[in-house]
């Protein structure tokens, strides 16, 4: 099942660095979004997006940005890294009138 | 405020053993709750929701407005049952509505 494909997979930066973490879906939904996961704190949502025009900040989107290119794609990036950004990431997209989101594979990033 | 709960971090149950992860919700519209579960390696897939009042893999929850609760039940544990459990609350704004969750609570059955 890959119709939420996040890319890399995995990634080692280092401090400072500008990183962008891509995701594309074919599912059709119009609504995607991007969370972090870090042990005993969960996932956090950090952008939401409702369609290609409209970006939402979530829980924890200091240090963070994203773009919203194409109904299919939502990018995350982060313009100067820092090692408390090591995490693992999430896309997710979601249907409207169901509620219920589907995730992609996650992109480990680990910044040194 | 808007919050998922999910009181512990750790449940470790033997095989056979009765179930139950904890979730509390504050929300001050009308709740919409799901489960999600995380195997080893996989991304997050839905497990239930309450509007449909379905019983997968032998997990049921139950939505007590009263207690503001949907705590996540299964009568008799299974190995294959071990995953991270998140609780989440669609929730919505002027923006539309998006999906938060509480921390997870990993779920450890041995034999």
């Amino acid at each position: 099942d890959a119709d939420v494909t996040q890319t890399p997979r995995n990634r080692i930066t280092k401090t400072g660095k500008r990183i962008m973490l891509e995701c594309s879906q074919t599912k059709g939904h119009d609504r995607m979004y991007w969370y972090r996961q870090d042990p005993g704190l969960g996932l956090r949502l950090i952008y939401y997006s409702f369609d290609v025009k409209d970006i939402n900040k979530g829980e924890i989107s200091d240090g963070y940005s994203v773009s919203r290119q194409a109904q299919a794609k939502f990018s995350l990036s982060l313009e100067s890294a820092i090692p408390n950004q090591t995490a693992l990431y999430f896309c997710a997209t979601s249907d409207l009138r169901r509620g219920e989101a589907f995730f992609g594979q996650g992109t480990r990033l680990t910044v040194v | 405020a808007q919050r998922v709960t999910q009181p512990e971090k750790l449940l470790s149950v033997f095989k056979g053993a009765p179930v139950e992860l904890k979730c509390n919700y504050s929300y001050s519209g009308s709740p919409e709750l799901f489960w999600y579960v995380q195997y080893s390696r996989q991304r997050l897939q839905l497990l239930l929701r309450h509007i449909s009042r379905e019983s997968i893999k032998g997990f049921t929850a139950d939505l007590n407005k009263g207690e503001t609760s949907f705590h996540l039940k299964k009568p008799f544990a299974q190995e294959e049952d071990s995953a991270m459990y998140y609780c989440a609350l669609k929730v919505s704004n002027q923006a539309g509505t998006a999906l938060i969750f509480g921390k997870g609570t990993t779920l450890s059955v041995s034999s």
